[in-house]
């Protein structure tokens, strides 16, 4: 099983900065998503890259996917309290048949 | 649609009892997942089902964990006898395909003292 680090473990932030949290592997993956976990619920999926170098945006979440496939970085503009929440980066497992997760990024926005 | 409906929320239990979780994928979707949260390890799967197949339970624990898929919109994850070490919270998860996205439900917080 390969493993999905990200960083930073924790973050917690003032509305209106700017932040990125990234998710590196030493494998190279087909394809990469993000998901987003609030408190008392289960994470929903932010966006799927799949191409090298691929960057995709999201309202003010920009993600891109390495150029050798093997990490990615979330940056967000502008923070907002509503942001707040578990970032997780996950991959398809070596078998090719479920997903594999990072532990995620805890982030905190504050008024 | 009413998404992935997981149940019981909320589950205590004393250790030795059996737990059962339950889930209801959404409708169309081939492929159910069960992962387990904890804040040790984050989120483990522990075995999925395509077209109501066990496909992969190489990340079930021990015998003490077991998961049936009767049919398309029913699936259960059961524990006997339970132990405090398993405490975490359960998700269910369904997609329609295997390279896309999850929809998961919202977990259930299982509590063995």
């Amino acid at each position: 099983t390969q493993l999905l680090e990200q960083s930073p473990q924790f973050l917690s932030i003032q509305e209106g900065e700017n932040l990125t949290v990234y998710c590196n592997s030493s494998s190279v993956f087909s394809s990469l998503q993000w998901y987003r976990q609030e408190p008392g619920e289960g994470p929903v999926l932010l966006v799927t890259v799949v191409t090298g170098g691929e960057v995709k945006k999201l309202k003010r979440l920009t993600f891109q996917f390495g150029d050798a496939r093997k990490d990615s970085s979330l940056h967000i503009t502008a923070a907002q309290t509503g942001d707040t929440g578990l970032y997780l980066c996950a991959a398809l497992s070596n078998s090719g048949y479920a997903l594999n997760f990072g532990k995620g990024t805890s982030l905190l926005v504050t008024p | 649609d009413a998404g992935v409906i997981q149940s019981p929320r909320h589950e205590v239990t004393e250790m030795g009892q059996e737990v059962t979780l339950r889930c209801k994928p959404i409708s169309g979707h081939d492929y159910l997942f069960w992962y387990r949260q904890t804040m040790m390890r984050g989120l483990e799967l522990l075995i999925y089902f395509n077209n109501n197949v066990p496909i992969d339970d190489s990340g079930m624990p021990e015998d003490r964990f077991s998961a049936k898929m009767p049919n398309a919109s029913f699936s259960t994850l059961k524990i006997q006898p339970s132990e405090p070490r398993d405490s975490a919270v359960y998700f269910c998860a369904s997609s329609a395909q295997e390279y896309y996205g999850y929809t998961f439900g919202s977990g259930t917080r299982l509590t063995v003292v």
